[in-house]
């Protein structure tokens, strides 16, 4: 099974800072990586598909990037509604589709 | 809108059985692949299951295989999830997702359902 190494675990940042998340694979994914976003008390919400797509409505200050098996997750300017937990997700060929660990992003 | 309500949740003894049932609308449900995922509250996001949208394919997490059936109904537009022989370790909010695509597994998960917590204890 193809695993998910994400960091870091937590991250804790002022309003408007830059956030970057690392999410490496355990062997090239082809490029077949999603990032999603769960808020506290939440179902997972899909921000970023194959690496760099945003979903629609999905605002702007969130990109993603990478291939092979090295992939990272930006906020460009922090917003108080971004205080979630973020998590990649590979789903190259076959099942099954693996989570990264997450990342839980808290504000300063 | 899309709308997936999973029901069927609660408190089983190990051992025991429970099936789950996500009900869908705002989409053309037997165009697409469908999935279950679950967490462990407080912990990371597990795929447990995937069934094509012709339900020809299924696929299953290993920890599950031979104890879980994954089954939709196009017609009612919903899908299930029959667990047998549940464990402890399957104790976890369980959340159906639909896939991104028309007429593919892709494993990736455009929309989710609010979850159902489902507790394994004797």
């Amino acid at each position: 099974d193809i695993q998910m190494t994400q960091s870091p675990s937590s991250l804790s940042a002022s309003i408007g800072d830059r956030v970057t998340i690392t999410c490496q694979a355990s062997q090239d994914i082809n490029n077949y990586l999603n990032w999603y976003q769960q808020k506290p008390g939440k179902a997972p919400k899909l921000l970023i598909y194959d690496v760099s797509n945003l979903e629609t409505g999905v605002p702007s200050r969130f990109s993603g990037s990478g291939s092979g098996t090295e992939f990272t997750f930006t906020i460009t300017s922090l917003q108080p509604e971004d205080l979630a937990t973020y998590y990649c997700q590979q789903y190259d060929n076959l099942p099954p589709y693996t989570f990264g660990q997450g990342t839980k992003v808290e504000i300063k | 809108e899309v709308q997936l309500v999973e029901s069927g949740g609660g408190l089983v003894q190990p051992g025991g059985s429970l099936r789950l049932s996500c009900a869908t609308s705002g989409f053309t449900f037997d165009d697409y692949a469908m999935h279950w995922v679950r967490q462990v509250p407080g912990k990371g996001l597990e795929w447990v299951s995937s069934i094509s949208w012709k339900s020809g394919s299924m696929d299953y997490v290993d920890s599950v295989r031979g104890r879980f059936t994954i089954s939709r109904d196009n017609a009612k537009n919903s899908l299930y999830l029959q667990m047998d022989r549940l464990r402890a370790e399957d104790t976890a909010f369980y959340y159906c997702a639909k896939d991104r695509i028309v007429g593919v597994t892709t494993g990736g998960f455009d929309s989710w359902g609010q979850g159902i917590l489902v507790i394994v204890s004797s």
